[in-house]
């Protein structure tokens, strides 16, 4: 069964920095593509980031282009998001989501992770 | 960036019924259109790929059609469990991939 756990959501002030973490198990893992969404409290869905199964090539939302950074480390099976200069806007569920296509489609993502809540507020 | 349109953003309806929840791509996509079930608290869950792939283990009640510029979502006979917001999904030139605002199908 594929599964996807993220952690590392918190409490952060404006312009502090963060570190998500979204751990996978159940498929192989170096063969898929990644995503990161967020949804703002009572908002839609918004691609923040997508990296290719090896990790060479990433992709990021003009509004979180700069500040944020994401990695995946294959050995591990675990997808990252550093998130830097924090921002009230950027306060909202991140969710990975694993390609559904073996390599590198970007076109179709399940399944996601449960989220994590990341607050920006002084 | 490509934009998508989700109209209504608001839909009563009652078990038993069909309802249609469209989405409008500001440039033509082909069949690049996905669509996803969101229940409150939950993580999106994908139903339909290019634009009319049913995903394993969806019911048959939901359906998918469209192409080019516009797409609809259909639910036959509504069940209880289907009351929950519905988001369209395009990767046409993906990344960047965008979604719509959301359909939230409610119990009238």
């Amino acid at each position: 069964e594929v599964r996807l756990l993220e952690s590392g959501g918190a409490l952060v002030q404006p312009g502090g920095s963060l570190g998500l973490s979204c751990a996978a198990s159940g498929f192989p893992f170096s063969s898929y593509a990644m995503i990161w969404v967020r949804q703002a409290p009572g908002k839609g869905l918004e691609w923040v980031s997508t990296i290719s199964g090896s990790g060479g090539s990433t992709y990021y939302a003009d509004s979180v282009k700069g500040r944020f950074t994401i990695s995946r480390d294959n050995s591990k099976s675990t997808l990252s998001l550093q998130m830097n200069g924090l921002r009230a806007d950027d306060t909202a569920v991140y969710y990975c989501a694993k390609d559904l296509d073996y390599g590198d489609s970007y076109n179709w993502f399940d399944p996601w992770g449960r989220g994590t809540l990341v607050t920006v507020s002084s | 960036d490509i934009q998508l349109t989700q109209s209504p953003s608001s839909l009563p309806a009652s078990v038993g019924d069909r309802v249609s929840i469209t989405c409008r791509a500001s440039q033509s996509i082909s069949s690049f259109l996905n669509w996803y079930q969101q229940k409150p608290g939950k993580a999106p869950k994908l139903l339909i790929s290019a634009a009319s792939i049913l995903r394993s283990g969806v019911p048959s009640r939901f359906s998918g059609s469209g192409s080019g510029t516009d797409f609809t979502l259909t639910i036959n006979n509504l069940q209880p469990e289907d009351f929950a917001t519905y988001y369209c999904q395009q990767s046409y030139n993906s990344p960047p991939i965008t979604f719509g605002q959301g359909t939230r199908l409610d119990i009238k």
